[in-house]
């Protein structure tokens, strides 16, 4: 079981809709993650955030818009999305990399978020 | 941007037998990671290895790193049906927040 809680698993949008993804964590990490994933390819780094701070935006389309709220929930807003947005969008949590300690860089991914977007 | 490049693609074995997967990355690194990935979920962290580390076990499991080439291995030993997933490497390059991933191997383990 994974101690990332992405919601919700599947989510069907117009692309007109105005939709939002949830990720929440409780194992203390300040670092946390949006990556998305097409069918057989590798995860793709989109956002991350360091002590609820936008940390890097990998030059995402700002039709979507990352938000977090406080140091367990990381939000992913989305609005105008084309079909070629359809994908795996996954959550991952770490501890703040530059801290030293044996797990630092380990990251711990929800489920994921399956959206189609029509 | 892709920073591991993975071989084989795809990997079939009998059940019993080992199965080696290898990534080659291209710039300098901090730590790999392996991550396993069963179809459409989440994915697993098996095992990291830092850069000034050669070789890591985690009970099946057998990570080599060769910063010299710029490559890493993986050794799945006695492997299980259970063991069919997609496995990917990762690197971190940057000591900070950019965990890029390779393109994976899909390993499929007949029973």
């Amino acid at each position: 079981d994974t101690e990332v809680t992405q919601t919700p698993k599947h989510l069907v949008m117009g692309m007109t809709n105005k939709k939002s993804l949830k990720c929440e964590q409780h194992m203390g990490h300040r670092a946390m993650y949006w990556y998305k994933q097409k069918a057989k390819k590798p995860p793709e780094l989109m956002f991350v955030y360091s002590y609820e701070k936008l940390s890097i935006n990998e030059s995402v389309p700002s039709r979507f818009s990352p938000e977090c709220p406080n140091s367990s929930l990381l939000n992913l807003h989305l609005h105008a999305l084309q079909p070629e947005d359809s994908a795996l969008y996954l959550c991952a949590s770490s501890q703040e990399p530059r801290a030293r300690g044996p797990n630092t860089g380990e990251l711990f991914f929800g489920e994921g978020s399956r959206l189609t977007v029509l | 941007s892709q920073q591991g490049e993975e071989d084989p693609q795809a990997l079939s074995i009998q059940e019993g037998e080992n199965a080696t997967m290898n990534c080659s990355y291209k710039t300098s690194i901090n730590n790999l990671q392996w991550y396993r990935q069963n179809s459409g979920r989440g994915l697993v962290h098996l095992i990291l290895i830092r850069s000034n580390e050669r070789e890591k076990h985690s009970g099946r499991l057998r990570v080599t790193l060769d910063t010299s080439k710029k490559s890493s291995s993986l050794l799945i030993t006695a492997s299980r049906a259970a063991d069919t997933a997609s496995y990917f490497c990762a690197t971190d390059n940057t000591g900070g927040f950019k965990t890029i991933f390779g393109a994976g191997t899909r390993l499929f383990v007949k029973a």
